[in-house]
């Protein structure tokens, strides 16, 4: 079945810190890959996606590219700030299986000053 | 745009309760909503998908009776944890989906705690 593999947290980075939050996955499809942000006690917030192989989907500093050959979609930003604090979670959204999002098990980030 | 409305926030009542929470499409129209519960530090497990005018499809496990899912219009689905017990209280997400084939918005959860 599909299934998604983050690398276990916490992280610990210093603010300007460059960041990398690996994401592997499992799909017999063509899956669609997301990058979902929690912040404490609140619902998740979409930070980018991508829809086929080689798509690179980017957003406030963030960026992902989906690989196929590797089944990656590894999260990276170039300085993170304290603000950036929060659980990642990356997910697959397999269309032949109505669309169900899959979610890794979340990986948390800690920014310090 | 596509904002998610939960409500309530936070709930807490008596055991043998039942509680009703709301998810709400605000400015897009939702054929399918979803329902997921998530543990402290866990990921969000699915329980139901949500259509608009026909029966959820809930996940293996989820039981139909206690967690009854209402989507009656295209903006609103309704999730009533029934005869609420402790082993009830977690945090309940809701999510709409833009089309068929559109990423998933979430609400900011729902909070239940039953004493």
């Amino acid at each position: 079945g599909n299934s998604v593999t983050q690398m276990e947290g916490p992280v610990t980075l210093s603010e300007e810190a460059f960041l990398t939050i690996n994401c592997t996955y499992t799909a017999t499809g063509y899956p669609s890959l997301f990058w979902y942000v929690q912040y404490p006690g609140e619902g998740l917030q979409l930070l980018l996606k991508a829809t086929k192989a080689d798509d690179k989907g980017s957003n406030k500093g963030f960026e992902a590219t989906y690989r196929k050959e590797t089944t990656s979609f590894h999260l990276e930003k170039g300085s993170v700030q304290v603000s950036d604090s929060a659980v990642y979670f990356c997910a697959l959204s397999d269309w032949n299986q109505g669309g169900k999002l899959i979610f890794g098990q979340g990986t948390e980030l800690s920014v310090k000053p | 745009g596509a904002v998610v409305s939960q409500h309530p926030s936070w709930v807490i009542c008596k055991s043998g309760t039942s509680v009703k929470i709301e998810c709400r499409s605000l400015d897009f129209q939702a054929t399918t909503m979803f329902w997921y519960r998530q543990f402290p530090k866990q990921s969000l497990m699915l329980m139901a998908t949500s259509n608009e005018g026909s029966k959820a499809t809930y996940e293996q496990g989820v039981e139909k009776d206690k967690f009854l899912i209402n989507h009656a219009s295209l903006t609103l689905s309704t999730l009533t944890v029934t005869s609420a017990h402790p082993e009830d209280s977690s945090f309940y997400i809701c999510s709409a989906r833009i089309g068929q084939r559109g990423p998933q918005h979430f609400g900011d959860g729902t909070r239940l705690s039953i004493l």
